[in-house]
């Protein structure tokens, strides 16, 4: 059974330190894995993707990388900031299914 | 070029009630599934449209229904509403979506009174 399982479930961080978020999956044939951010009340934003061939990907402060023998993902967060604070979730992609397996998230909370 | 559209983005249902949630696709985009999101938990499932055909069903009772248009647009209806239905309902649209995943709407917020 295709599943995804991130941890911490949440964790609370100073402004300006880093984090790092974990993401474990058994999805296979895997195709690929996206990070999304979501705000409170809001839909998802696609932060990376990342394939098979991809073992780190940036978006500003966001390095995610992606350990393809282990099936492990993790999504660094560099230099926080209180709009960092949301829940972060790790989708992965089969190859040969459409339906997404997705993570139940972490949430993150930046204070000052 | 426009995002995903869902409309209404807040809604308020007495229990018993019906619905009908809209979501506009990114244009292009034939693949449209919907989710279902309460506090604290993750996306549930519930259904993907693609060309006008569900393709994946979740784990949900028959009270949740959807379809999708000729033009990508689609429809989440249900029925005989509960207090437990009270949830962000987000819709997502992909033009290929075992290799580039979903772009996600802002989402309907329901509340069951």
């Amino acid at each position: 059974k295709n599943q995804v399982e991130q941890s911490p479930q949440s964790l609370i961080i100073l402004e300006g330190k880093n984090c790092t978020l974990q993401c474990n999956y058994t999805v296979s044939p895997f195709s690929n894995l996206r990070w999304y951010k979501q705000d409170t009340g809001r839909g998802p934003v696609s932060l990376t993707i990342m394939t098979f061939s991809e073992n780190t990907k940036s978006n500003g402060r966001y390095t995610a990388t992606l350990d393809a023998d282990t099936k492990q993902s993790s999504l660094h967060i560099t230099a926080s900031q209180l709009s960092d604070s949301a829940s972060y979730i790790c989708v992965v992609s089969a190859s040969d299914d459409y339906k997404l397996s997705f993570g139940a998230g972490t949430t993150v909370t930046v204070r000052a | 070029k426009a995002g995903v559209t869902q409309t209404p983005r807040y809604l308020i249902k007495t229990r018993g009630q019906q619905v009908t949630l809209s979501c506009s696709p990114i244009s292009g985009h034939r693949s449209v599934s919907w989710y279902q999101q309460t506090p604290g938990q993750g996306l549930q499932f519930l259904f993907e449209y693609f060309s006008e055909t569900q393709r994946n069903k979740g784990n949900f009772p028959g009270r949740f229904s959807g379809r999708q248009f000729s033009n990508s647009r689609s429809e989440m209806n249900v029925s005989t509403l509960e207090l437990g239905d009270s949830a962000l309902y987000l819709c997502a649209s992909s033009w290929d979506v075992v290799n580039y995943g979903y772009t996600f709407g802002s989402g309907t917020r329901l509340t069951v009174v």
